[in-house]
């Protein structure tokens, strides 16, 4: 099985920009999370999508969104782009939704606002 | 509100030494699951072992090994023998399990093992 993928890789953006960035699950799995890696604050967890919705989110401003579509592939956008948003960004897949399951990361979109 | 911490920012061995990461952790849940991850410098976080609240069974998978201890709130990780492909950042998780389904990770901040020849 296909593992986590994301994209793309690197990013380059300028403050006040917006940035989309995708993320495709493993096959079969619905739930798709999303935390944000930064040296100072290390990761945290920004939402979580299943069926379509977000579903759980974390403590970070209304500029950081997202969306899920049918096929389970999620995307994530930031909007009017901070110096503080220059982070790793991964996304997590998880089989069926439940409490209990095991969250499967990608590599990961570097994104640097200059 | 759930913390984990690995108290070892860095730590530097020798191939074939042995080598313990430590993890503590704090949480109200009365069940939780607990984690391991690798970071390569590539960035992938690749998943190591998954421990429930109601399992303290030691675990052993080749040179990797985790003691679970619910007395001490610790889930420590140890490597026998290691390589220099075990070089990467080692991350301890707990889950939160959230009412409305689904969970979220609590990462400590990571111990950064430099394994050299």
């Amino acid at each position: 099985k296909a593992g986590v993928t994301q994209t793309p890789r690197y990013l380059i953006k300028t403050r006040g920009q917006q940035v989309t960035l995708s993320c495709s699950p493993i096959s079969g799995h619905r739930s798709v999370s999303w935390y944000q890696q930064t040296p100072g604050q290390g990761l945290q967890f920004l939402f979580e999508y299943f069926s379509e919705t977000q579903r759980n989110k974390g403590n970070f401003p209304g500029r950081f969104s997202g969306r899920q579509f049918s096929n389970s592939r999620s995307e994530m956008n930031v909007s009017t782009l901070e110096l503080g948003d220059s982070a790793l960004y991964l996304c997590a897949s998880s089989g069926q939704g439940g409490s209990t399951d095991t969250q499967y990361f990608g590599p990961g979109t570097r994104l640097t606002v200059l | 509100a759930q913390k984990v911490t690995q108290a070892q920012t860095e730590i530097s061995v020798v191939e074939k030494e042995d080598v313990t990461l430590d993890c503590v952790y704090e949480t109200r849940d009365t069940t939780y699951y607990l984690f391991w991850y690798k970071q390569p410098p590539s960035g992938e976080l690749v998943f190591l072992i998954r421990r429930n609240s109601f399992d303290e069974q030691n675990e052993i998978s080749g040179r990797y090994s985790w003691n679970f201890q619910k007395s001490t709130s610790s889930f420590n990780f140890t490597i026998t023998a290691s390589q220099v492909v075990d070089s990467a950042v080692y991350f301890c998780a707990l889950t939160h399990i959230l009412t409305g389904g689904g969970n979220k990770l609590t990462f400590g901040t990571g111990t950064q093992l430099k394994v050299e020849l």
